[in-house]
């Protein structure tokens, strides 16, 4: 069974704080990897996806990627009160083929004035 | 158009009656996708479409669950004697060619069965 593992959370942090969100993958083959935000009865919205060892930078987020650890976290710099929602780690698992994203249950961001 | 349109918004089912639900993937995506997500958080995928073939179908429950994506109509996920344990979000998803880098997600359908 390839899984995906977040810590649900609730991770509460200050506005203007720095979010430190954390994914582990089973899959050591896994290929892509993506992070989602998720408001309260919304559908997902893509942040950042990521493939390659090493850090990937948008504006205020920045995914990082260490395949040797099968880790892969999502820094959010300057966190803002609009960025409180569940954040879903994804993975595209080994071969890629069939391009099935296996999700983490999500971690559950507050983001307090 | 930009987004993947799901209909209906919400849809209240008596246990043992048929929900169809559909999707219009953004054009000229290649593939599309259907999750199903309950518990809040837990999304189960069911079944992928390339163009009008099924690409993968090993999350559909298949008895009562069955998917198409037929030329120049929304594709249409159908749950035939709905059960209790089928209330969820569902929701669909498109993507180009290179799925590979992510996909979008339409705004889901909520099912009730009651």
């Amino acid at each position: 069974q390839k899984e995906v593992e977040q810590n649900s959370g609730p991770l509460s942090v200050p506005e203007g704080a720095i979010a430190s969100l954390n994914c582990t993958y089973s899959d050591r083959g896994s290929q892509s990897f993506f992070w989602y935000r998720q408001y309260s009865g919304k559908s997902p919205e893509l942040i950042m996806f990521i493939y390659s060892n090493g850090d990937k930078e948008d504006g205020r987020f920045t995914a990082q990627l260490n395949k040797a650890s099968q880790y892969v976290s999502l820094l959010i710099r300057d966190s803002q009160p609009s960025d409180s929602a569940t954040y879903l780690c994804a993975v595209i698992d080994s071969g890629g083929s069939n391009y099935k994203l296996t999700f983490g249950k999500g971690t559950l961001l507050t983001v307090n004035p | 158009g930009e987004e993947v349109a799901q209909t209906p918004k919400h849809l209240v089912r008596g246990e043992g009656q048929k929900a169809k639900l559909y999707c219009a993937p953004i054009k000229g995506h290649s593939y599309v996708f259907w999750y199903q997500q309950v518990l809040k958080n837990e999304f189960k995928f069911l079944i992928s479409f390339q163009n009008e073939n099924v690409f993968d179908e090993t999350g559909m429950p298949k008895e009562r669950f069955s998917a198409k994506c037929l030329p120049n109509s929304p594709c249409s996920l159908e749950i035939q004697a709905t059960k209790l344990e089928d209330s969820a979000v569902y929701f669909c998803a498109s993507s180009q060619l290179q799925a590979l880098y992510g996909y979008t997600f339409g705004s889901g359908t909520r099912l009730t069965v009651v």
